[in-house]
């Protein structure tokens, strides 16, 4: 398997514009899982999912954020209008199950830089 | 609400050296407890996890982390650390209960000097 696929890598824009991350969760999957990394805040729980279904959207910072999972292998974070204090890594991450493992596979993320 | 700390931003070790990255938590219930390691521009990659059982639990690349309920930690050890050992170190909890997200601490940086 190719593991957590997220696109883009990088991404530079300006104050004001819309940005969307796609996310490829591991292939039988049923759990994904946003992350934002910055230095001050450190790895924050933005959203999850399972089975396609958001079960936990009490970190998404404010309605300017929106995430959606349409199919199984496919997902994406939304950031509209994007602010300066959006720069960050985000990150998605698939698991099996939130059973007794509870181990998540991340995807490389999508480094966001909002000018 | 769980929660996790990690009390030190940076670890400084010289090859060879044993090294101790610090991890407390806090949940309701009974903690599923994690590891992993980032390198720059990388995602997270589990090291080891401790979920029931033995108390000193080992993972990849010759790391251990022990397990102490009395002190609700969950500090990872190397009895000999590696240049290639230094990144950036996350602890992560879930309560067992709760069915919910892991949820990371702030990350140490491991810098191990040659």
């Amino acid at each position: 398997d190719a593991g957590v696929i997220q696109s883009p890598r990088h991404e530079v824009t300006e104050m004001g514009q819309e940005v969307t991350l796609r996310c490829k969760p591991i292939s039988g999957h049923d759990y994904l899982f946003w992350y934002r990394q910055t230095m001050m805040r450190g790895l924050e729980l933005l959203i999850y999912f399972n089975n396609n279904v958001p079960i936990d959207d009490s970190g998404m910072p404010e309605d300017r954020f929106s995430a959606k999972m349409p199919n199984a292998s496919f997902s994406t974070l939304k950031i509209q209008p994007s602010e300066p204090r959006d720069s960050a890594v985000y990150f998605c991450a698939s698991t099996l199950g939130l059973g007794d493992t509870g181990e998540l596979f991340f995807g490389e993320g999508s480094r966001l830089t909002v000018l | 609400a769980q929660s996790v700390a990690q009390p030190e931003d940076q670890v400084n070790v010289a090859e060879g050296n044993p090294l101790t990255v610090k991890c407390t938590y806090s949940v309701s219930g009974n903690p599923y407890l994690f590891w992993y390691v980032q390198y720059p521009n990388r995602g997270l990659q589990f090291l080891l996890k401790y979920i029931t059982g033995d108390n000193l639990v080992k993972g990849s690349y010759g790391f251990e982390a022990e397990f102490n309920k009395s002190q609700t930690s969950f500090h990872l050890k190397k009895p000999s650390a590696l240049v290639s050992d230094s990144a950036l170190y996350f602890c992560a909890v879930r309560d067992s209960g709760a069915g919910t997200a892991l949820i990371f601490g702030k990350g140490t940086t491991l810098s191990v000097s040659s």
